[in-house]
């Protein structure tokens, strides 16, 4: 059983909107703090986002104000809600679970390609 | 949030033992104890392979260690192995409460 699985990527066009989810299983999701973490073709991984498990958030620069995270502990899963997208937002985005401060489960990523 | 500053590249011979630094600020590394490095092999998922600056997870070879010095974090790998080859990120939570990668270094075992 692999424990977290992202789904919702594929092509948008710049100006579009996109919801990414996360499904989470084999741990009490609802006591974990959350992240999204993206990484564009051929770059380094950059950190997206964060929701603790009170549901508090917080966000990269490069996406605040377009970009939400939520969750739904009754169905142990993580979304990440994107608008008001640009090329620069092509990446494989992935989910991970954060072990106070540190990610120590990721997901395998799902691609979203943004593009006219 | 800038990120870490780590080297483009590092290679060794296989048996041989390197470092990967990671350069932050007094804002970041030096003011909080929880640097993480990563391990990426081509097309996979990120691995967690050390945290809070020196610790590793029980799954993790013990050929992987994490150590810090003021605003510098550092990976060792020791025997190295041609499995190695990977890249390589650190991390750590910053004071603006967020968090941030480093670049980046790309290991090639010769």
């Amino acid at each position: 059983e692999v424990p977290l699985v992202e789904s919702g990527g594929g092509l948008v066009q710049p100006g579009g909107s996109l919801r990414l989810s996360c499904a989470a299983s084999g741990f009490t999701f609802s006591s974990y703090w959350m992240h999204w973490v993206r990484q564009a073709p051929g770059k380094g991984l950059e950190w997206v986002s964060c929701i603790k498990s009170d549901g508090s958030t917080i966000y990269a620069d490069s996406v605040k104000g377009r970009f939400t995270i939520s969750r739904d502990n009754a169905k142990n899963t993580l979304f990440l809600q994107m608008s008001s997208l640009r090329a620069e937002d092509t990446a494989v985005y992935y989910c991970a679970r954060d072990k106070y401060y540190h990610l120590d489960v990721w997901g395998e990523g799902t691609t979203v390609t943004v593009s006219s | 949030q800038s990120a870490l500053t780590q080297p483009a590249s590092v290679s060794g011979s296989p048996g041989q033992s390197i470092t990967i630094s990671c350069s932050g600020t007094s804002s970041d590394i030096d003011d909080y104890k929880y640097v993480s490095w990563y391990q990426q092999h081509p097309g996979k998922a990120p691995r967690l392979i050390i945290y809070d600056v020196t610790n590793r997870p029980s799954e993790v070879s013990t050929r992987f260690s994490g150590s810090q010095s003021g605003n510098t974090a550092s990976l060792t790998i020791s025997g190295l192995q041609a499995d190695d080859e990977a890249d390589y990120y650190c991390s750590s939570y910053t004071d603006s409460t967020a968090w941030v990668f480093g670049g980046g270094t790309k290991l090639t075992v010769l």
